[in-house]
């Protein structure tokens, strides 16, 4: 059974600009979740989706948005990009049902410059 | 305001003893709990949870152990290989008993030494 694929692995932007990262969850599994980890902040819940609707969202700004398509693949969009925005984006895929656990990917490294 | 805090940041440990992990939370609503390691430029990988129904879970060397009215939970690794050395994090879930929404400790790094 396939992991929890994220692509890509590593990126660099330039302030300002925009980035879109992609998430293809464990087959099956119909939650797909994002989370931020920085140095200074640790490991952030960013959304959730379920069924293609965003059903949990954290406290980020605007800026960060996120979609699910019907196969379960998410993507996560951010725009303007600052230089705080640098970090390791991960995805988590899960059944969403009780006491089953959630399985990262091996994240996306975005640096901005 | 951090909900689940992990007060140690690193701990060092002696090859076959037991690692202890400590985790505090401050939300009485997280009703499910869950422990991950995680290596540099890795995702986080499951290694045990434990339901707020329950004071004890164990899973072959790793067993997490919730204390409800204090608020914590410990891991318990015994006994602890080089092979562990890695971050540990400790996350809740609110009201929903799965794993959807995490929220997460800062992070304990555990050296296992020979």
């Amino acid at each position: 059974k396939a992991g929890v694929t994220q692509t890509p692995r590593y990126l660099i932007k330039t302030r300002g600009q925009q980035v879109t990262l992609s998430c293809s969850p464990i087959s099956g599994h119909r939650s797909v979740s994002w989370y931020q980890q920085t140095p200074g902040q640790g490991l952030q819940f960013l959304f959730e989706y379920f069924s293609e609707t965003q059903r949990n969202k954290g406290n980020f700004p605007g800026r960060f948005s996120g979609r699910q398509f019907s196969n379960s693949r998410s993507e996560m969009n951010v725009s303007t990009l600052e230089l705080g925005d640098s970090a390791l984006y991960l995805c988590a895929s899960s059944l969403a049902t009780e006491n089953t656990e959630a399985f990262f990917g091996q994240g996306t490294r975005l640096t901005v410059v | 305001d951090q909900q689940v805090k992990q007060n140690s940041p690193s701990l060092s440990v002696q090859e076959g003893r037991i690692s202890i992990l400590n985790c505090d939370y401050t939300n009485s609503m997280f009703d499910y709990f869950l422990w991950y390691k995680k290596y540099p430029a890795e995702g986080p990988t499951f290694l045990i949870s434990i339901s707020s129904i329950k004071d004890k879970n164990e899973d072959g060397r790793f067993t997490v152990f919730l204390n409800k009215s204090a608020k914590h939970l410990s891991l318990h690794i015994v006994p602890s290989q080089p092979g562990d050395s890695a971050v540990y994090f400790c996350a809740a879930s609110v009201n929903t008993g799965t794993a959807s929404k995490l929220t997460f400790g800062t992070g304990t790094r555990l050296q296992v030494t020979l």
